[in-house]
């Protein structure tokens, strides 16, 4: 079965302030990665996902993530956060295997301050 | 079209009552999935739906949880003889299929139990 670990529960960082979140994975299969973001108050929308290609990719607002298979991470990165970056932050795994369901992270909270 | 659709938004109840929490996914989505939320925690998987079949329900806490779906619409968590600790926001989430990588979260329904 697979897991995701998010090291760091909280992450203050200050604005135009660059900033990653890290995200570690572990299955024996080939996995599809994803970050979610819940802000305040809101649900859950995706940031971006890996699913085949290119191991850089890129989501809305900014952000981008790296997939590196041989680390089995997929970090979140920004190089310039701004207030309205202030929310929890969700990677997420699902296996190619037909049925399986995604599995989430205890979530990064990332605090921007001014 | 909507968006996920999730009913109530908030219930408040005593223990040992039962509840009944619903989720209307999009239109065409096949996939359903039911997540628990605890204050300040990350997501806690609980049953997964392909169509009206729950190929992995292995998430639900406790013989007392308990979800259907029909078809490929609208999906009931039953939740019998609530106890405190089953307080939290209950998150239902949609996809077309897993392999397209995005779930639609709905706002969630927020349980307390007193």
């Amino acid at each position: 079965a697979q897991s995701v670990t998010q090291l760091d529960s909280q992450v203050p960082v200050f604005e135009e302030a660059p900033v990653e979140l890290r995200c570690n994975y572990s299955s024996s299969v080939s996995v599809y990665l994803f970050w979610y973001v819940q802000y305040p108050n809101q649900g859950l929308q995706l940031l971006l996902k890996y699913l085949s290609g290119s191991t850089l990719v890129k989501g809305i607002n900014g952000f981008e993530a790296e997939f590196n298979k041989s680390q089995t991470s997929f970090h979140l990165r920004k190089p310039s956060v701004h207030i309205s970056d202030t929310a929890e932050y969700f990677c997420a795994v699902i296996t190619d295997n037909y049925g399986q369901n995604f599995v989430f992270g205890p979530g990064t909270r990332l605090s921007v301050l001014p | 079209g909507a968006g996920v659709s999730q009913s109530p938004s908030n219930k408040v109840t005593e223990k040992g009552k039962d509840v009944e929490l619903r989720c209307d996914p999009i239109s065409g989505h096949t996939a359903l999935y039911w997540y628990r939320q605890r204050l300040g925690q990350g997501l806690e998987f609980l049953i997964y739906f392909q169509g009206n079949s729950a190929p992995d329900k292995s998430g639900l806490p406790s013989d007392r949880f308990s979800a259907e779906r029909t078809g490929e619409s609208v999906s009931t968590l039953t939740i019998q003889r609530t106890q405190q600790e089953d307080s939290a926001v209950y998150l239902c989430a949609s996809s077309r299929d897993y392999a397209t990588g995005e779930l639609f979260f709905g706002e969630g329904s927020r349980l307390t139990v007193l």
